[in-house]
């Protein structure tokens, strides 16, 4: 079955840090980008950013360029985001989502979605 | 503000047809790139309606169609039925931002 599974969120004060993970099975996890999305409470969908097969490509939405790094393992199937100075703004569900195209980057579907790991910034 | 737009409601009984607009500009849709749908049931994650324009992946029901010209896409629901309650999105790429992706604000979907 293919399957993304996010960890690591949590309650987190202003300014702190926080680690998340989305581990994939059921496909060839290095064929494909794999980017990370956000919904606020209530709202919809921000593409927060995306990193290509191989780490080559790597690119952020505006509003968290600079704080956030994201990387990927792929001798062990997942996909991580480094979040630094957190803000109010950044509480959301982080979905991960798997790239539809083999060596895709930007312009292309998201065919697998994870259910989400919960991101609370508040003091 | 996203740079596609939707409505913020659409309605219709079971059985009508409805419509999802998705209103763009000569940096993303009018510039050809592609347009990608997601159906958001409550409290679910986003699923795949249409890649590329008008591409149903395997398992979505040929009562989801989609389609673009100009700046705009829309997506149609033929049949309604009340499973088609929904959270919509368009999705596609924009040329004068950074970024990979760009959703649309989200169209919710009543069936009467």
């Amino acid at each position: 079955e293919v399957q993304l599974v996010e960890s690591g969120g949590g309650l987190v004060q202003p300014g702190r840090s926080l680690r998340l993970s989305c581990a994939a099975s059921g496909f060839t996890f290095d064929d494909y980008a794999m980017h990370w999305v956000r919904q606020a409470p209530g709202k919809g969908l921000e593409w927060v950013s995306g990193i290509s097969w191989n780490s080559g490509g790597i690119d952020y939405a505006d509003s968290v360029k600079g704080r956030f790094t994201i990387s990927r393992d792929n001798a062990k199937n997942s996909l991580y985001l480094q979040m630094n100075s957190l803000r109010a703004e950044d509480t959301a569900l982080y979905h991960c989502a798997k790239d539809e195209e083999v060596a895709g980057t930007w312009g292309n579907a998201f065919d697998i979605w994870g259910q989400g790991t919960m991101v609370t910034v508040s003091s | 503000q996203s740079v596609l737009t939707q409505p913020p409601s659409v309605s219709g009984a079971p059985g009508q047809r409805v419509t999802i607009s998705c209103s763009g500009s000569s940096s993303n849709i009018e510039a050809g790139y592609d347009v990608h749908w997601y159906q958001q049931l409550p409290g679910t994650a986003p699923r795949l309606l249409i890649s590329g324009d008008n591409n149903r992946p395997s398992g979505v029901p040929d009562r989801f169609s989609g389609s673009k010209s100009g700046a705009s896409a829309s997506l149609a629901i033929t049949g309604l039925q009340a499973e088609d309650e929904a959270d919509y999105y368009c999705q596609s790429y924009d040329s004068s931002l950074s970024g990979w992706a760009v959703f649309g604000g989200g169209t919710k979907l009543t069936v009467l």
